[in-house]
């Protein structure tokens, strides 16, 4: 089974500062058709996830381009590029290359 | 404007039986693969299963095989979740959400739509 490892698990952020995520997964995500099967989703306080990037960098309908996406392989790293009050909540990645596997999570909260 | 609702939650005592419901609608449902991922109280979340467009195939959690059934009604735009031989760690928020499809190769798109969720409490 992949395992997805995310840090910092805590990420204390002032808006208008940037920050990132990294995710790591214990085998390559990269297929054989060029495409790394990554995945991120924010789920925000008392709501459902939503995705955010697929594709390892593939902003999802309506995503704001300050989040992106990228790495290869095994390494990958959310970036937003200044965080702002509405991007709180738990941030996690997850694996599609084989079956199904989700990171423990990063909480992005607001200094 | 896709919705996809949940339903079916409830407390069920350990080894009991529960079937959950995830009703789509404002798309074509028999296009797209479907998933169910659950979140326990204060946890992450852990992927469930996935059943293809048609029903022909589906896989399952290792922690879930052989006790979780997920099947689907095209007809009716109904996802289902048989769950059997319930146990406390199946405690969660279960949720359905829609597999994506790319217009173009490789035609992946993540679960892009998801629910509100139905919670379950497996509880004596």
């Amino acid at each position: 089974d992949i395992v997805m490892t995310q840090s910092p698990l805590s990420l204390p952020v002032t808006p208008g500062e940037p920050a990132s995520i990294s995710c790591r997964s214990s085998q390559s995500l990269l297929h054989s058709n060029g495409f790394n099967y990554l995945d991120w989703f924010l789920q925000k306080p008392g709501q459902s996830p939503h995705l955010l990037i697929y594709l390892g960098s593939n902003r999802s309908s309506g995503v704001p381009d300050r989040f992106s996406g990228s790495g290869s392989g095994t390494d990958f790293t959310l970036t937003i590029s200044r965080v702002e009050a509405e991007d709180v909540g738990i941030y996690y990645c997850m694996q599609a290359r084989q079956g199904y596997t989700f990171g423990q999570g990063t909480k992005l909260e607001i200094k | 404007q896709v919705q996809l609702v949940e339903s079916g939650g409830g407390v069920v005592q350990p080894g009991r039986s529960l079937r959950l419901s995830c009703e789509v609608s404002g798309i074509i449902f028999s296009n797209y693969a479907m998933h169910w991922v659950r979140q326990a109280p204060g946890k992450g979340l852990e992927w469930v299963g996935v059943i293809s467009y048609d029903g022909s195939n589906k896989y399952y959690a290792d922690s879930v095989k052989g006790r979780f059934t997920i099947s689907r009604d095209n007809s009716k735009n109904t996802l289902y979740l048989q769950m059997s031989s319930l146990r406390a760690e199946d405690t969660a928020v279960y949720y359905c959400a829609r597999d994506g499809v790319e217009a173009a190769p490789p035609y992946y798109r993540g679960m892009d739509v998801w629910g509100q969720g139905t919670t379950v409490t497996v509880s004596s």
